[in-house]
């Protein structure tokens, strides 16, 4: 199994405060995507970065911000949590980014309320 | 703007026999496909791939072919185990321009293997 360790795996939290995700990573992989999963969407990319502090937006990146301050590293943060971003989300890494697989971590499963 | 499509939610389907996922898509520049499988309370794993230039592709149980000229692609597996019943997605990228090192998914379908 690819190394991959988001953490919390589980979170509740207030509608309006801010939230930050952990994606830590042990493959040294150079692409980091952040994915959230919602019924009848499948996956959609929120933010995606292809190195230490190069990051840009994905297809639903409003109100989601994120940082990349080493390789192994790739944060999520909810500015404000809002309930329409309660949600299950998924970090992945790849290694080139193009033509191969990325391999995604556990989940974590994020209830606004 | 949907550019993969999964238009199938749910698949029944017989132990031992075969199992058709289908995907379409959209963007002429998507150039390698993948399948990826989920189940309940996991990641998504890596299961098959295709590149452009081939039509199909076979690993074990699992084929993939694809239709280039109809935007369409298929997972096969046969013969249907149990432990194949999860939710499968069907991802795309486009190789060709910067900024496209991305997967774009379908919305999955469920596939259910009856014993």
């Amino acid at each position: 199994d690819a190394g991959i360790t988001q953490s919390p795996r589980h979170k509740v939290t207030e509608t309006g405060t801010p939230v930050t995700l952990r994606c830590h990573q042990t493959e040294n992989h150079r692409y980091m995507y952040w994915y959230r999963q919602d019924p009848g969407h499948g996956l959609r990319l929120i933010h995606y970065s292809y190195g230490v502090k190069d990051t840009d937006k994905g297809e639903v990146s409003d109100g989601y911000s994120v940082s990349r301050s080493k390789t192994e590293d790739f944060l999520l943060t909810l500015e404000s949590a809002t309930s329409s971003q309660t949600s299950v989300y998924f970090c992945a890494i790849s290694r080139t980014g193009v033509n191969t697989e990325a391999f995604f971590g556990q989940g974590t499963r994020l209830t606004v309320v | 703007d949907q550019q993969v499509k999964q238009n199938s939610p749910s698949l029944s389907v017989q132990e031992g026999r075969i199992s058709i996922l289908n995907c379409d898509y959209t963007n002429s520049m998507f150039d390698y496909f993948l399948w990826y499988k989920k189940y309940p309370a996991e990641g998504p794993t890596f299961l098959i791939s295709i590149s452009s230039i081939k039509d199909k592709n076979e690993d074990g149980r699992f084929t993939v072919f694809l239709n280039k000229s109809a935007k369409h692609l298929s997972l096969h597996i046969v013969p249907s185990q149990p432990g194949d019943s999860a939710v499968y997605f069907c991802a795309a990228s486009a190789y060709k321009s910067f900024g496209n090192e991305k997967l774009t998914f379908g919305t999955g379908t469920r596939l259910t293997i009856i014993p």
